[in-house]
């Protein structure tokens, strides 16, 4: 079954710093891959996506993420964080279904605290 | 102009009672989606419809029921409510596309309805 694992719970970094979340999934085929981010009281907004192509994928607001297809993982990453960064991440694996209908299937997220 | 919306964005209410939230997107999608999501913050996905037609009915009880009237809208009814159907409860919007167009299979979520059962 799919699946996606967020391994830390709450991360804390100063102002500044350099981030990598982490994420790893389970699927059977090529998986489509995907970081959100919802601060408090929001909706889900879209960093980035990864479909197919360059691993590298570039993102809003500064994120980048790398698919690593032999270690199961696509990790997001930003060189400089800012206090704004402070939310919750989420990192998904679109899992068709019935045919060409998409659904995501979630981590449990990450809550991001930037420290100034 | 927003995307995909909900209304309401709160709602307190008793058990047993029955409610509904109301989801409109007005991005041209032809699938809409209702997800959960708990006090731990996890998000599960509870419906799927594609142009009017449910497509995916991820277990949930029967006390809920989505209904589209249209492609733009998708609204979630439940009767009878419970304490543990308190959450947050997030309508999205996508354009299906076989494939990996560039724009197809990105779903674009609403700001959320917080529904409290007391």
């Amino acid at each position: 079954a799919q699946s996606v694992t967020q391994p830390d719970i709450h991360i804390t970094v100063s102002e500044g710093a350099s981030l990598e979340l982490r994420c790893n999934y389970s699927y059977g085929a090529t998986p489509y891959l995907f970081w959100y981010v919802q601060s408090p009281g929001q909706g889900l907004q879209l960093l980035l996506k990864y479909f197919s192509g360059d691993t590298l994928v570039q993102g809003i607001k500064g994120f980048e993420a790398e698919f690593k297809r032999s270690q199961s993982s696509f990790n997001l990453r930003k060189p400089s964080v800012h206090w704004s960064d402070a939310a919750e991440y989420f990192c998904a694996v679109g899992a068709f279904y019935g045919g060409a209908t998409n659904k995501l299937i979630f981590g449990t997220g990450t809550l991001l605290a930037v420290q100034p | 102009d927003t995307a995909v919306s909900q209304t309401p964005k709160y709602l307190v209410t008793q058990m047993g009672n029955d409610k509904s939230i109301k989801c409109e997107q007005n991005l041209g999608h032809d699938t809409m989606y209702w997800y959960k999501q708990d006090s731990k913050k996890f998000l599960k996905i509870m419906f799927s419809y594609n142009n009017k037609e449910l497509i995916i009915n991820e277990t949930v009880p029967n006390r809920f029921s989505p209904k589209s009237p249209d492609k733009a809208h998708l609204n979630l009814h439940i009767n009878s409510l419970e304490l543990g159907d308190s959450a947050v409860y997030f309508c999205a919007s996508s354009h299906q596309s076989p494939g990996t167009g560039s724009g197809a299979n990105v779903l674009t979520f609403g700001a959320g309805s917080r529904l409290t059962v007391l």
